[in-house]
């Protein structure tokens, strides 16, 4: 089946402990990002990459870091999270100018 | 300033009802995008409009992109529960069509 996958769905967190999120996916697409959802934000684009070893800024990339060793993998990563990173994070994948597929989500926790 | 305004943010039906929700921007989109987020999963899309003027049914869904391309509509005929969720409309702006610019969403609670 083709999917998105994040791990974990669920992370409660102190400040200052790194985090990693996971994000895989299986269709072989080239382009993929991270989003965060904020209830009065919206969805707002964190980090994306346009293939691998290609990554750049998104909106709120304050606080993140991301790597595309390889196609399938975009980990998002947060050296030293604080709580106004206590949010709702989405995966997201596509071919160029096609459908982006999202993730089930992780909800982070920073206490 | 949000440049994608949905209207109205929540709507509360009874199952049968129709309903109209409403992606409006002052800024010119070469394509326009609707997804359903239902509670612990990610957007799914559920279409895209291309063409100034364009409408698309899928099922009980008519979704109309504005002749000018700065705005578009979604209709719900006949709403049942399992439409039930938040939509989303995204924009890809002309000139820049990797970044799509999202809409805060209309929250849809349908009660049997």
């Amino acid at each position: 089946e083709a999917q998105v996958t994040q791990n974990p769905r669920y992370l409660i967190t102190v400040t200052g402990k790194k985090l990693t999120v996971t994000c895989s996916q299986n269709m072989n697409h080239e382009y993929m990002s991270w989003y965060r959802q904020d209830p009065g934000l919206g969805l707002r684009q964190i980090y994306y990459s346009m293939n691998v070893e290609v990554t750049d800024k998104g909106d709120v990339p304050e606080g993140y870091k991301v790597s595309r060793k390889e196609k399938r993998n975009f980990p998002l990563i947060l050296e030293s999270p604080s709580p106004n990173q206590t949010s709702l994070y989405f995966c997201a994948s596509r071919v160029p100018m096609g459908t982006l597929h999202f993730g089930n989500g992780t909800r982070l926790t920073v206490t | 300033t949000q440049l994608l305004e949905q209207s109205p943010q929540f709507l509360s039906i009874q199952e049968g009802e129709n309903l109209t929700v409403y992606c409006n921007s002052s800024s010119v989109f070469s394509s326009l995008q609707w997804y359903r987020q239902e509670p612990g999963e990610g957007p799914v899309l559920l279409v895209t409009v291309v063409t100034g003027g364009e409408v698309k049914k899928l099922k009980r869904l008519t979704f109309q992109f504005g002749d000018a391309r700065k705005d578009s509509s979604l209709h719900i005929t006949a709403a049942q529960p399992g439409d039930t969720g938040l939509y989303l409309c995204a924009g890809a702006r002309a000139g820049n069509n990797r970044k799509l610019i999202w809409g805060l969403g209309t929250s849809l609670a349908v009660n049997p």
